[in-house]
């Protein structure tokens, strides 16, 4: 099945701070998803991306389909911006959501 | 506008009891939906999927079972649980192929 590799697996950052995750993946997919998973479990929808660019407030995220890789930018880190942050592709014909192993985020005062 | 709920949001049953957790999705009809689990760490992974009344797909051999009685219903069941069944139960649903994927609030699960 298709793999998919996220980068760092944990970072820490001082509040004000920018970052940039990757995810890659093994092969083609329909589309990709990045999610932030808060303290308490829950998984709140970032971007829906294909491909290109898309930006939201402080959160932009970018996916190159031919290269197989898609980048997620979070400027001026806050404290609320900890958690886990996935990516997640589409496969199987657009039905099954296969998630990357992560990226733990801790953002301090 | 579309909303999706599943319950209970917590609980602890022994080992070799059953299982029930229940999901429905409101404001659409005919959605895909999904069971995923999150084991301790991070890593999400799709227990099962369904595409219509009655069409269930499973991902991994295991001790649970899905069944979808209703077009907007998904119930993840078991008739005894083990230890490591235990873990964080996710819910989720999507207007169809590629569209986005929205997630509920999740059941945490503890088999002592």
């Amino acid at each position: 099945g298709i793999q998919v590799e996220q980068s760092p697996p944990d970072l820490i950052l001082q509040e004000g701070a920018n970052s940039t995750l990757r995810c890659n993946f093994s092969d083609s997919v329909n589309n990709l998803q990045w999610f932030h998973q808060n303290p308490w479990g829950q998984l709140i929808n970032l971007f829906y991306i294909p491909s290109g660019t898309k930006q939201n407030g402080r959160l932009s995220a970018t996916t190159v389909a031919t290269e197989r890789y898609s980048l997620l930018y979070i400027s001026s880190s806050q404290t609320t911006d900890s958690g886990v942050y996935f990516c997640a592709v589409l496969t199987g014909g657009g039905n099954k959501l296969t998630f990357g192993t992560g990226t733990q985020l801790k953002v301090e005062l | 506008s579309q909303t999706i709920h599943q319950w209970p949001a917590t609980l602890v049953q022994p080992v070799g009891s059953p299982l029930s957790l229940e999901c429905t999705v409101e404001g659409t009809s005919n959605p895909n939906l999904y069971w995923y689990r999150q084991a301790a760490g991070r890593g999400l992974q799709l227990l099962f999927y369904s595409v219509g009344i009655g069409q269930i797909s499973s991902e991994v051999p295991q001790n649970l079972s899905a069944s979808r009685p209703q077009d907007r219903q998904f119930i993840l069941s078991s008739k005894k649980l083990l230890l490591s069944d235990s873990g964080f139960y996710l819910c989720a649903w999507s207007g169809g192929v590629g569209n986005t994927i929205y997630f509920g609030e999740g059941s945490w699960l503890t088999v002592v």
